[in-house]
């Protein structure tokens, strides 16, 4: 079993929908990282949480560290968030090293 | 603009060829970070520099060396490239010396080696 877990693995939706993405561990963490991979490559932090909630424009992201689950909510989808969603945890015991899930591959349709 | 700097985005090896991957931040951040992104994996750390004079193995180190010249600057070396090796790179640097802050990725180096 992989020590951070994402589903779903592949998420199409319709222009304006309300996406969310999960993300599921089973290590102790000192933060978890949401990531964005656009099809050219880059790589782009979007969040970096150790406890409750971030907003940033359409994005929303929360962590429940009882629970050791995390979400990625965009509301008002849009064509142009299409990308890969990546959930990576900090590790207590190392903290230099991510472990990272398998990421999400987004597709918003107009 | 501030950020990472890899270079070069594109490179096609010969087996045995060698080869320097270079990344620098201008964000004055002290840790610095190689990894590799394969087909169907996660991102898997290379090595890493806590602060500028440490270098230590990642998960993956084998094949590669590193340095760091500088605060700013981490280079990552391939002494005999294998086709093993074809990936793509990412630097990252964090501005504390741990992965419990934010990070930032440079835009990747595609490398094949054949």
């Amino acid at each position: 079993k992989n020590e951070v877990e994402q589903s779903p693995q592949n998420l199409t939706a319709q222009e304006g929908e309300f996406i969310t993405i999960n993300c599921s561990y089973s290590v102790g963490i000192s933060a978890l990282h949401w990531l964005q991979q656009h099809p050219g490559g880059g790589i782009v932090s979007l969040f970096m949480l150790s406890s409750g909630k971030k907003k940033h424009g359409r994005l929303i992201a929360t962590i429940n560290i009882q629970e050791k689950h995390s979400s990625l909510h965009i509301t008002a989808s849009h064509p142009r968030d299409s990308a890969v969603y990546i959930c990576a945890v900090s590790n207590w015991d190392s903290n230099y090293q991510l472990i990272w899930g398998a990421g999400t591959k987004l597709i918003i349709k107009p | 603009n501030a950020g990472v700097t890899q270079t070069p985005k594109f490179q096609v090896l010969k087996t045995g060829q060698s080869m320097t991957l270079q990344c620098a931040q201008d964000m004055n951040h002290n840790s610095m970070y190689w990894y590799r992104q394969d087909p169907g994996m996660g991102l898997r750390l290379i090595y890493y520099s806590a602060s500028e004079g440490t270098t230590d193995k990642g998960e993956v180190p084998n094949g590669y060396n590193v340095s760091r010249l500088n605060k700013r600057e981490f280079s990552l070396r391939l002494e005999s490239a294998a086709p093993s090796q074809t990936s793509v790179y990412f630097c990252a640097s964090t501005l504390k010396g741990q992965m419990n802050t934010e990070a930032f990725f440079g835009q990747g180096t595609r490398l094949t080696v054949v």
